[in-house]
């Protein structure tokens, strides 16, 4: 069966900390997709990263970046110098063969909140 | 290029009524998938369409149905509703392949009063 955890629940940081939010996922599939979303208070989910399960390198993007690392099936997000508006719940997600295609499977989400 | 649209933003209904939702996708996405949001239960898969036909279905009743258009516009019903469907309903489109990233909009709340 395939399972993504997001063990945090709530983060609250000083805007300028350094944050890593944990990802992780099970799955059998050797092909599978990682993904992480940002839901603002507005309610609607933003794209921000996909991973393909044989892509280890680690991506950064601005104040962004991803360590993937299929050895202990995690795959977290850290976010560098937060600021206020990075506040948002934030979704990891898996996508496999075993789950089709257009089947995301969500973490619980991991709640930041950002203060100045 | 327009992003996916929902109607109708907020829905209040009472229990045992019965409730459609509609989702126009990204022109050009062929996928439409439907997904629940509640506190208890996070985002959970309700199904997904892909040219016309179910293509996966989620661990929901019966009560819950959808159906996708030829121009690939879908809608979700909820039969004889229950105070436990109040959610958040997203809907997500993409082009259809396992790569794909899936673009949401912004939601359908539903409240079953």
């Amino acid at each position: 069966a395939q399972k993504v955890t997001q063990a945090q629940t709530e983060i609250s940081v000083v805007e300028k900390e350094d944050v890593t939010l944990d990802c992780v996922y099970e799955t059998r599939d050797t092909t599978y997709y990682l993904f992480w979303y940002k839901q603002p208070p507005s309610g609607e989910l933003v794209f921000l990263i996909r991973r393909n399960s044989f892509d280890e390198q680690n991506e950064i993007s601005g104040r962004y970046s991803w360590n993937f690392q299929k050895s202990t099936s995690s795959f977290n997000f850290t976010i560098t110098a937060s600021q206020v508006v990075d506040s948002a719940v934030y979704f990891c997600a898996l996508s496999s063969y075993g789950g089709s295609q257009g089947n995301l499977i969500f973490g619980k989400g991991t709640k930041l909140s950002v203060k100045p | 290029k327009a992003g996916v649209t929902q109607t109708p933003r907020y829905l209040i209904k009472t229990r045992g009524q019965q409730v459609t939702l509609s989702c126009s996708p990204i022109s050009g996405h062929r996928s439409v998938s439907w997904y629940q949001q509640t506190p208890g239960q996070g985002l959970q898969f309700l199904f997904e369409y892909f040219s016309e036909t179910q293509r996966n279905k989620g661990n929901f009743p019966g009560r819950f149905s959808g159906r996708q258009f030829s121009n690939s516009r879908s809608e979700m019903n909820v039969s004889t509703l229950e105070l436990g469907d109040s959610a958040l309903y997203l809907c997500a489109s993409s082009l259809g392949q396992l790569d794909n990233e899936q673009f949401f909009g912004p939601g359908t709340r539903l409240t079953v009063l």
